[in-house]
Formats: C-alpha cells, structure tokens, sequence
C-alpha cells in the first residue's frame, strides 16, 4: 500500500530563516512525488512535481529514494509562504489519482 | 476560465437525507476526480471519472455513495442517508488527461455537515 507521512502538523519559522518541511513516503514501485500548496481560503494548487525539478517560488525538493523521501526547502522564508502543505504520490501509471499526507502548517513569523 | 466550481460551498444535512454535491470541470478537462477530507487527515482519494464512465472507484464506500459524470453537465457526487461521519470536505479536481505532466486543478470543495 502506498502512503506519505508528514510528521509535523505545524511549524513555525521567523522570516529570513531557512525552511524544511519533511515528506516520507511509502511505495513499493517509482512514485511520482508532488508538493501542493493552499494559502488561506484559496484552493488548493499545485507547487511542484519532481520530475520537473523547477524551482518554484523559490522552493525545491529532491527525491531520496534511498531515504525514501522527498522534504520542501527553502533557504528563506517569506511571510506569503504562510499556508498548508502537502505531500503526495501517485503510482506509476496512477496519473492524478493520488495519496495525499496529513498536510503541515507553515507560519512564517516577523 | 473560472477553473474547478464546486457547489455548494457548504451543505448542512440532517441524518438519513441526502447530499448532492456538484463539480463543474475546468473548460476542456474530461477527467474528474473525488476526494474527502475527514478533519485532522489528508485528502483520500474516492472516485476518478470520465465522461460516461467511472475509471477508478476503490476510494468509494461500498454503500450509500455514487458518482456520475453526464455527457452534459456537472459531475455528481451523491450520498444516500446520511451519517454523523460522512461530515466532512469533498474536492473535486479535473484535468486534461491521465498522462505525465497533466496536472489536476482543485476545486474550492464543498464542506458537508450532518446534524
């Protein structure tokens, strides 16, 4: 069975700091990794995919197949990247049928 | 192009009625699919339509629940009677295609509570 852990439901950064949001993952064949984002009372969106290995808005994540994981980082953080973020997988094959993590709160504070 | 309408945006039912509950794709998207969200747990897949047809419904609960997606019209996903747990966040999302590189776009979801 296929599954994504995020161990932490919260956490909290001062402005300018960097940021890592961790993301494991459990799948026995080649997963395909996302990071979703939903600022406050927006839909959720789209952040990054691995296999693109853009940088968007300043944020990255590598997959460790090794470690099995795939965590969010940026070197600073900015008081707009305040929201939820989620991991997830979908199979190969899957498309968009994905599995999602629990999601961690990230608040940027001045 | 509006993107992923869901409607309502939020639905309060009594025990034993049932919910409807609407998604209307992005301008050329065929494919739909359903997620719930239960409080304090990620998003969990239900159901994954195209036109006319259910593709992948092992998310779905065996009992009480459907989904439709008409030739014309929004999808449907609707629930039989129901309980205290189906309270909950449905998203719907849509995309061009099933295939690499083809994201899905997210509705703003449609909060149900049954009282």
């Amino acid at each position: 069975a296929q599954r994504v852990t995020q161990p932490e439901k919260l956490l909290s950064v001062f402005k300018g700091a960097p940021v890592e949001l961790k993301c494991n993952y459990s799948y026995s064949g080649s997963p395909e990794l996302f990071w979703y984002v939903q600022y406050s009372r927006q839909r959720l969106q789209l952040l990054l995919r691995h296999i693109s290995r853009e940088s968007i808005k300043g944020f990255t994540a590598d997959l460790n197949k090794g470690e099995t994981s795939f965590h969010l980082k940026k070197p600073f953080a900015q008081e707009e990247d305040s929201a939820m973020y989620y991991c997830a997988l979908t199979g190969t094959g899957g498309g968009n049928k994905l599995t999602f993590g629990t999601g961690t709160q990230l608040k940027v504070e001045l | 192009n509006a993107g992923v309408m869901q409607n309502p945006r939020h639905l309060v039912r009594r025990r034993g009625q049932e919910a409807r509950l609407r998604c209307s794709p992005m301008k050329g998207h065929s494919h739909v699919y359903w997620y719930r969200q239960l409080p304090e747990e990620g998003l969990k897949f239900m159901v994954y339509l195209q036109k006319e047809n259910i593709i992948d419904e092992s998310g779905m609960p065996k009992e009480r629940f459907s989904a439709e997606f008409p030739k014309e019209g929004p999808s449907i996903l609707r629930i039989q009677q129901v309980v205290r747990g189906d309270s909950a966040a449905y998203f719907c999302a849509s995309s061009l295609g099933q295939g690499l590189n083809t994201e899905a776009f997210f509705g703003q979801g449609t909060r149900l509570t049954v009282v």
